[in-house]
């Protein structure tokens, strides 16, 4: 059975940096990627997806994801942080329709 | 566009009470999910409905957990009686057809806390 993990619970970040949230899949082959994200009270947002192809993945609200194989990894990042982007951050996998969560990584950004 | 309208936004019971969660997808797509959020963790999956049928329900509890989609749109998710584990938030996808992968889009929720 698949797995995701998201090694960090929580990660405090100041307004301006970069950010990355790690992500590390567990799985046969290469599944489906996504990452959402969950503000405080709103359902789960998709900000980026991979299903073949470049591995460098431009989603919404200035964010990126690569792909590594060779590290079953699915990373997302950003260069500069806006206090906006405080919220849960979810990497998910699905070999088919179903989606596997991680366990999320909540984001606090710091003025 | 509408998204994924579900109601109520919050619930308060006490436990052993009955309580139901109402969805309402996206309009023309045939699958609805519901999946289960519990504090500090991503959601999982409970049912998954293509059209009026239940295509995947092998992790919903179906001792004191039920569902069903009537007509192929809105679905409603139903626990009776509820226990103090369930608080948790119920969350509702759908997606529709055409690709290899059909995105799932959510709802915000119901925020379900059982006293």
């Amino acid at each position: 059975a698949q797995s995701v993990t998201q090694p960090d619970i929580h990660i405090t970040v100041s307004e301006g940096a970069s950010l990355e949230l790690r992500c590390n899949y567990s799985y046969g082959a290469t599944p489906y990627l996504f990452w959402y994200v969950q503000s405080p009270g709103q359902g789960l947002q998709l900000l980026l997806k991979y299903f073949s192809g470049d591995t460098l993945v431009q989603g919404i609200k200035g964010f990126e994801a690569e792909f590594k194989r060779s590290q079953s990894s699915f990373n997302l990042r950003k260069p500069s942080v806006h206090w906006s982007d405080a919220a849960e951050y979810f990497c998910a996998v699905a070999p088919d329709y179903k989606l596997s969560f991680g366990a999320g990584t909540t984001v606090t950004v710091r003025a | 566009e509408a998204g994924v309208v579900q109601s109520p936004r919050y619930k308060i019971i006490e436990k052993k009470q009955p309580v139901a969660f109402w969805c309402n997808p996206i309009s023309g797509h045939n699958t609805l999910y519901w999946y289960l959020q519990n504090l500090g963790q991503g959601p999982e999956l409970l049912i998954r409905y293509e059209n009026e049928e239940a295509v995947d329900d092998s992790q919903l509890p179906k001792d004191r957990f039920s569902a069903e989609r009537l007509k192929g749109v809105d679905s409603t998710l139903k626990i009776q009686p509820a226990e103090l584990g369930d608080s948790a938030v119920y969350l509702c996808a759908s997606s529709g057809r055409g690709s290899s992968y059909n995105e799932q889009f959510f709802g915000p929720g119901t925020r379900l806390t059982v006293l």
